[in-house]
């Protein structure tokens, strides 16, 4: 079975600092990785995904990520942040034959202070 | 523009009540998922559809149903509310099995008192 676990629960940082959100995931098969957002009060938009190829994934707003196979990781970063990045982040993975069901994690609050 | 849409947004209701939350999408998409958000969970698969007339359980499927009678809609039911059903309900689409983005609706809130 598959789990994702989302490392920090909440990761207050200032207006232009860097930041990373860690993910990891177990899974004994081949995945599909997702990197969601959710805006106060909305629903969840996708920042980026990778299904294959390069590594490192680029998404909007300026945030990328890099899968990790052999640490199973798939850490979320911003070189820097913005006010407007304050929001509620979440890991996903799919396995890849597995229709669209999404496995998420806990979900990290990022907190962008001036 | 095609979306998906939510209904009610928010809604209170009583133990022992069966609810029923809408979810309606324009794109024609044959995938439709229902999904609760808890804190400390994040969002859990409770049913979904890769089609008309084809349903099936997820995660935390106990205590709800759904049907899809038409592309468009996969109401969520639940057929005794519980108090442990409070939560925040979000309803998601994708275009077909291996299509990569999931597009999710706005979300209800349910309150069980």
């Amino acid at each position: 079975a598959q789990s994702v676990t989302q490392l920090d629960s909440q990761v207050p940082v200032f207006e232009e600092a860097p930041v990373e959100l860690r993910c990891n995931y177990s899974s004994s098969v081949s995945v599909y990785l997702f990197w969601y957002v959710q805006y106060p009060n909305q629903g969840l938009q996708l920042l980026l995904k990778y299904l294959s190829g390069s590594t490192l994934v680029k998404g909007i707003n300026g945030f990328e990520a890099e899968f990790n196979k052999s640490q199973t990781s798939f850490h979320l970063r911003k070189p820097s942040v913005h006010i407007s990045d304050t929001a509620e982040y979440f890991c996903a993975v799919r396995h890849y034959n597995q229709g669209g069901k999404l496995i998420f994690g806990q979900g990290t609050e990022l907190s962008v202070k001036p | 523009d095609a979306e998906i849409t939510q209904s009610p947004r928010h809604k209170i209701t009583e133990t022992g009540r069966q609810v029923t939350l809408a979810c309606h999408q324009t794109w024609n998409h044959n995938n439709m998922f229902w999904y609760r958000q808890d804190l400390g969970h994040g969002l859990r698969l409770i049913h979904y559809s890769y089609g008309v007339q084809d349903t099936n359980k997820g995660e935390v499927s106990d205590g709800y149903s759904v049907s899809r009678s038409n592309t468009e809609d996969l109401p969520l039911t639940l057929e005794s509310a519980a108090s442990s059903q409070t939560s925040v309900y979000f309803c998601a689409s994708s275009e077909f099995v291996g299509s990569e983005t999931q597009y999710f609706g706005p979300g209800t809130r349910l309150l069980v008192l």
